[in-house]
Order: C-alpha cells, then sequence, then structure tokens
C-alpha cells in the first residue's frame, strides 16, 4: 500500500496563477484533510471531508477550494494564488466513520508563490 | 486559534537520557493525540489517549491525560539520535473527533 500520496512535491507559482494539488489514499478511508503549515508553527486545517461528494471548511479556508468526487482522492485549489499562501501542504486521511481514528499524512507539497 | 500549546517550544538532550514534553489544550477533548514529524516529511502518529483514559504507553513512549488540568504529557525515555524531530500533540473534540487540531509542537535534539 502506497498509504497517502501528494502531487507534486513542490512547485513555484507567481502571484495570481491557480494550481491544483492531488491526494489519493488507498487504504478505503472515510475522512480527508488539508493542512498547511508555516515555518516554526503547527498545522493548520484548511478543508475536510467526511466522505465521496462532502466537503467543509476547516479552520483557514479562504483563497481555497475543493472537491471529493471519489473516495480515494482530495483536491485542493488555489484559484488566484497570493504570497500568503507560500506554505507546505499536507494532506491526511482517516478511518471509518464514527471511530477516532489516528490521522495518516502525506509527505507534502511545498508551494512558493512569488 | 490553536488548541494545544506544547512546552518547551525547544529540548536539546543528550542521547540515553529521557526527554519529556508537555501539552496543554483549552476545551472539552473526546482524545488526544502525539505525532512526530521529522524534518522535511509529514506527520507520523505516534499514540492515541482518550479523554477517560490517564496513561498509556508504547514501546519507549509513555503518555499521561489529566483533564481536569487540561494538559498532556509525553515521555520518551532512553532517547537516541533518530528520536530528534519535532513533535506535536493534536486534540479531537467531543462533538467531531474525526477533526485534531495542532500544536505549534516541540523541537526535540537528541545529540550522540
Amino acid at each position: 500500500n502506497a498509504g497517502v500520496t501528494q502531487t507534486p512535491k513542490f512547485r513555484v507559482l507567481k502571484t495570481g496563477q491557480s494550481m491544483t494539488l492531488l491526494c489519493a489514499q488507498d487504504m478505503n478511508h472515510e475522512y480527508m484533510y488539508w493542512y498547511r503549515q508555516d515555518p516554526g508553527m503547527g498545522l493548520r486545517l484548511i478543508h475536510y471531508s467526511v466522505g465521496e461528494g462532502t466537503t467543509a471548511k476547516g479552520e483557514v479556508p479562504d483563497g481555497y477550494n475543493v472537491s471529493r468526487l471519489k473516495k480515494q482522492n482530495f483536491l485542493l485549489g488555489l484559484e488566484s494564488a497570493a504570497p500568503s499562501q507560500t506554505s507546505v501542504y499536507f494532506c491526511a486521511s482517516s478511518g471509518p466513520t464514527g471511530i477516532p481514528y489516528e490521522q495518516y499524512f502525506g509527505p507534502g507539497t511545498r508551494l512558493t508563490v512569488t | 486559534s490553536q488548541q494545544g500549546e506544547e512546552d518547551p517550544q525547544a529540548l536539546s538532550i543528550q542521547e540515553g537520557e529521557n526527554a519529556t514534553m508537555n501539552c496543554s489544550y483549552k476545551t472539552s477533548i473526546n482524545n488526544l493525540q502525539w505525532y512526530r514529524q521529522n524534518s522535511g516529511r509529514g506527520l507520523v502518529h505516534l499514540i492515541l489517549i482518550r479523554s477517560n483514559e490517564r496513561e498509556k504507553h508504547s514501546g519507549r513512549l509513555r503518555v499521561t491525560l489529566d483533564t481536569s488540568k487540561k494538559s498532556s504529557s509525553l515521555l520518551i525515555t532512553a532517547s537516541r539520535a533518530a528520536d530528534t524531530a519535532s513533535y506535536f500533540c493534536a486534540t479531537a473534540d467531543m462533538d467531531s473527533s474525526y477533526k485534531l487540531i495542532f500544536g505549534s509542537g516541540t523541537r526535540l535534539l537528541v545529540r550522540p
């Protein structure tokens, strides 16, 4: 099993450009999450999904959109990138409904917006 | 805003010593989890302790939870250079136990 994978690993964008980050998991998990991590800080939740076809806002959702058309994939979009979105982005997933499972993380995507 | 706050922010110890990190949080929780992050990598789950548990062990890890003080501690015994990493506590609240709120982390350096 690959676990949680993220594409791409690195990206540099100019202000105003758009991009999509892809997260895929092969553990049949219901829940998926997108976080951002800024230097010296913990993770902050951007958006999350409690199942296929659902999405919800986290702590810092502004400037991002998400979609979960298939259970195994969770996409994070930046429509018009800003320098404040320079960060490392992590995707995570966790298990069946109703059980507090640990989260499994991908390796991260390092995004720089110039 | 972050629920869990770790203390200390950074810790440097000699190999073989014990390392203790503390986490404080603000609201009632369903469970508290600890994660490790090696430099440039994703987080890895270490241990989960539920709100009705007081202590849990896993290998060289010992976690305690004091819900009256809203605090937890992570003890790593007989530390190794490979334990060098950042350690984060994360809390899941009562209403949505699938969502975690992470603290800012403790950077641990274990000197050989």
